[in-house]
C-alpha cells in the first residue's frame, strides 16, 4: 500500500479565513512533504518533515504554518492568504533509510482557490 | 524536455506505438532519479526510479536509461495506451539533500487512438 491521503480535494477560503489541509499516510514512513504545484509547473517543496520535526523550510511565507502532530499526520495551516497562493497542494511521504534518498509518493492534493 | 513559459512540451504517439520522453539533469552529483506521472487534476504518481549506479532499469511496459556521461535520462514506455496520456516528470536527487527532489519541467504524452 503506496496511498498518501489528503483532505479537502477542494477548498475555496477568503483572505481573511483561516483553514487547514490535512494529509495521512499509514506506510510507517517518518518523513513528509508540502509540495505547492501551479498549473502546468513542476512541484515545489515548501516543508519537509523528518520524525515530526520540521527539517526544511524552504523560504514559505509565514501565512503557511506546517504541524506535524505524530508520524502519520501531516497539517498545513493557512491564514491571511493571498490569491496568487491558488494552486494544487500536495502532500508527500518517503521512508527515512539511513545514507539513501527514498522514493516520496504524493497524496492526490488539494486544490485551493484563494479569492 | 524544456518549456518556455506556460506551454508544456508535448508528445503525441499512436496507440500501440512506443514512447519515448526525455529529460535533460542539471547536477552530476545527483545519485538518484524517479519518473512521475501526473493526470490532470491528481497528484503524481510514482511509474520507475534508478540509482546511479545502474544505466537501466525495468518495469512493467516501462523501462528508464540514464547516461550519466551527458546528464541524461529517458522513459520508455512500450505499446503506449490510452490511459498512458498524462504530463511526466523526471525528478533528481542529490546525495547531499536526501529530501529535496529538483523537478524537470515535465512533458505531456497525448495518446492518439
Amino acid at each position: 500500500d503506496t496511498e498518501v491521503t489528503q483532505t479537502p480535494k477542494h477548498l475555496v477560503m477568503g483572505m481573511t479565513n483561516k483553514k487547514s489541509l490535512k494529509c495521512e499516510q499509514h506506510m510507517g514512513h517518518r518523513a513528509m512533504y508540502w509540495y505547492k504545484q501551479k498549473a502546468k509547473k513542476p512541484p515545489e517543496l515548501m516543508f519537509v518533515y523528518s520524525y515530526e520535526k520540521l527539517s526544511i523550510n524552504e523560504s514559505v511565507p509565514s501565512r503557511f504554518s506546517p504541524e506535524c502532530p505524530n508520524s502519520s499526520l501531516l497539517n498545513l495551516h493557512l491564514h491571511a492568504l493571498q490569491p496568487e497562493d491558488s494552486a494544487l497542494y500536495l502532500c508527500a511521504s518517503s521512508q527515512q533509510t539511513s545514507g539513501r534518498t527514498d522514493t516520496q509518493y504524493f497524496g492526490p492534493g488539494t486544490r485551493l482557490t484563494v479569492l | 524536455g524544456e518549456s518556455v513559459g506556460l506551454h508544456l512540451p508535448t508528445l503525441s504517439v499512436q496507440e500501440g506505438d512506443n514512447s519515448i520522453i526525455n529529460c535533460a539533469y542539471s547536477n552530476s552529483a545527483s545519485d538518484y532519479f524517479i519518473w512521475y506521472k501526473q493526470e490532470s487534476g491528481k497528484g503524481p504518481q510514482f511509474i520507475i526510479d534508478i540509482r546511479s549506479n545502474m544505466d537501466k532499469r525495468q518495469g512493467q511496459r516501462v523501462t528508464v536509461l540514464l547516461n550519466k556521461t551527458v546528464k541524461h535520462l529517458s522513459l520508455q514506455i512500450a505499446a503506449t495506451q490510452p490511459g498512458d496520456s498524462a504530463v511526466y516528470f523526471c525528478a533528481e536527487n542529490m546525495v547531499w539533500s536526501s529530501y529535496k527532489l529538483i523537478f524537470g519541467s515535465g512533458t505531456r504524452l497525448l495518446v492518439r487512438p
